[in-house]
């Protein structure tokens, strides 16, 4: 069973910090996706990484996967309160059940203004 | 482009009633689609998936059903619910050989 360690698991900064946000396994994935979620609100793709070592920027937010397909970051610059969110990684294992996603726990992450 | 739909957006049942939860997708054919419950800010817990028409698989026993009667309908029902059913269902879909999984807007129920 692939477990993917989302860490930490609750975030609280001032409008202005930076922040960087842990996704963690033991096993390799094929893909791995970050969601943000606000509160009543469905999951929203914010990216997929496929390639080991893979860096994707989006404005404000870069992430990356390691080279070993088996953990990746998020990391916020300049946080605002917009960016308030639970922020979820997602991989695909493969190899395994080609239908499922393996999710983490979430980090809820809070900006103050 | 794809869209998904879930309905109700919000649900207040009384304990022993029974549920119908619904969500169908556009603009794409022969999706898996999925059913998760989610506690308060908190992660995604699967509870069942369907790759067509008529095929269910269940991850945890529970009080609850999936049912698939259309290629992009999928449909989650309870015959008796419990105070535990109560929770935020989210209905999301993903292409087949895919590997991204779009949500739908969820439906929060209370079961009072």
């Amino acid at each position: 069973t692939q477990l993917l360690e989302q860490s930490p698991q609750f975030l609280s900064i001032q409008e202005g910090e930076n922040l960087t946000v842990y996704c963690n396994s033991s096993s390799v994935f094929s893909s791995l996706q970050w969601y943000r979620q606000e509160p009543g609100e469905g999951p929203v793709l914010l990216v997929t990484v496929v390639t080991g070592g893979e860096v994707k920027k989006l404005k404000r937010l870069t992430f990356q996967f390691g080279d070993a397909r088996k953990d990746s970051s998020l990391h916020i610059t300049a946080a605002q309160p917009g960016d308030t969110g639970l922020y979820l990684c997602a991989g695909d294992a493969r190899g395994g059940s080609n239908y499922k996603l393996t999710f983490g726990k979430g980090t809820l992450l809070t900006v103050n203004p | 482009s794809q869209t998904i739909h879930q309905w109700p957006a919000t649900l207040v049942q009384p304990v022993g009633s029974p549920l119908s939860l619904e969500c169908t997708v556009e603009g794409t054919s022969n999706p898996n689609l999925y059913w998760y419950r989610q506690a308060a800010g908190r992660g995604l817990q699967l509870l069942f998936y369907s790759v067509g028409i008529g095929q269910i698989s269940s991850e945890v026993p529970q009080n609850l059903s999936a049912s698939r009667p259309q290629d992009r309908q999928f449909i989650l029902s309870s015959k008796k619910l419990l105070l535990s059913d109560s929770g935020f269902y989210l209905c999301a879909w993903m292409a087949g050989g895919g590997w991204t999984q779009y949500f739908g807007p969820g439906t929060r129920l209370l079961v009072l």
